[in-house]
């Protein structure tokens, strides 16, 4: 597609529930980030992968967040056991790879757990 | 070490004037850095970037003024638009990385 896709737009989910967050990258980038951006705040940096591999989780909040790229495009952030602290906008973006290139991003996807 | 402080949180503007918004960062290793502009539902989107070995970087109505030895830099924005209104993020990244340090956002309004 033309731009970086993420469904779905908004999801919410009872506490406890786990949930699968896609984001689609712009053909042919073959890096591919996770950001988290709550309320009034910037994005935060939540993992980073280079292909199919995850080059640096370190921004993971803790092990009920989890993502996969299994063929090096279409990626899942994955929670589970979801928590009231976890509604924010999770946004996904692709570059081209290499250090310092333009990451462009999708338009997020909120999810509010209630 | 690794924060972006920026300032300030909302700003208005009338129509034509210059926007300026700051940023002030505290660990010398940073080495590009890049502005975003979000609106509402949407996802942030680059603005403009500049690297430390560049004092300002202009492009169209937007200017980056970047000032190494104050480790600030700033994104003016000149004859202002209500199509400017938006929130604007400032953020910074370390040489060889990918992920992106960000600021807490500005939220500018233009008054037509």
């Amino acid at each position: 597609g033309a731009g970086v896709s993420q469904t779905p737009s908004n999801k919410v989910t009872e506490k406890g529930k786990y949930v699968e967050l896609r984001c689609d990258p712009i053909s042919g980038h073959t890096a591919l980030y996770w950001y988290r951006q709550s309320l009034g705040q910037g994005p935060e940096f939540l993992i980073y992968f280079q292909g199919t591999g995850a080059a640096d989780d370190s921004g993971l909040p803790n092990d009920r967040f989890f993502a996969v790229r299994p063929e090096g495009s279409v990626s899942t952030l994955k929670i589970q056991r979801t928590e009231r602290g976890d509604s924010a906008v999770y946004l996904c973006a692709s570059s081209l790879g290499g250090s310092n290139t333009e990451a462009f991003f999708g338009q997020g996807t909120r999810l509010t757990v209630v | 070490q690794q924060q972006v402080k920026q300032s300030p949180q909302s700003l208005i503007v009338q129509k034509g004037g210059i926007s300026i918004i700051n940023c002030a960062y505290e660990n010398t290793a940073f080495d590009y850095f890049p502005w975003y502009q979000q609106f509402p539902g949407k996802g942030p989107a680059l603005l403009i970037a500049i690297r430390p070995d560049v004092s300002e970087k202009k492009e169209g109505r937007f200017t980056i003024s970047f000032n190494k030895s104050a480790k600030q830099f700033s994104l003016h924005i000149m004859d202002s638009q209500p199509g400017d209104s938006a929130t604007y993020f400032c953020a910074a990244s370390f040489p060889g990385t990918y992920k992106y340090i960000f600021g807490t956002g500005t939220r500018l309004k233009v008054l037509a």
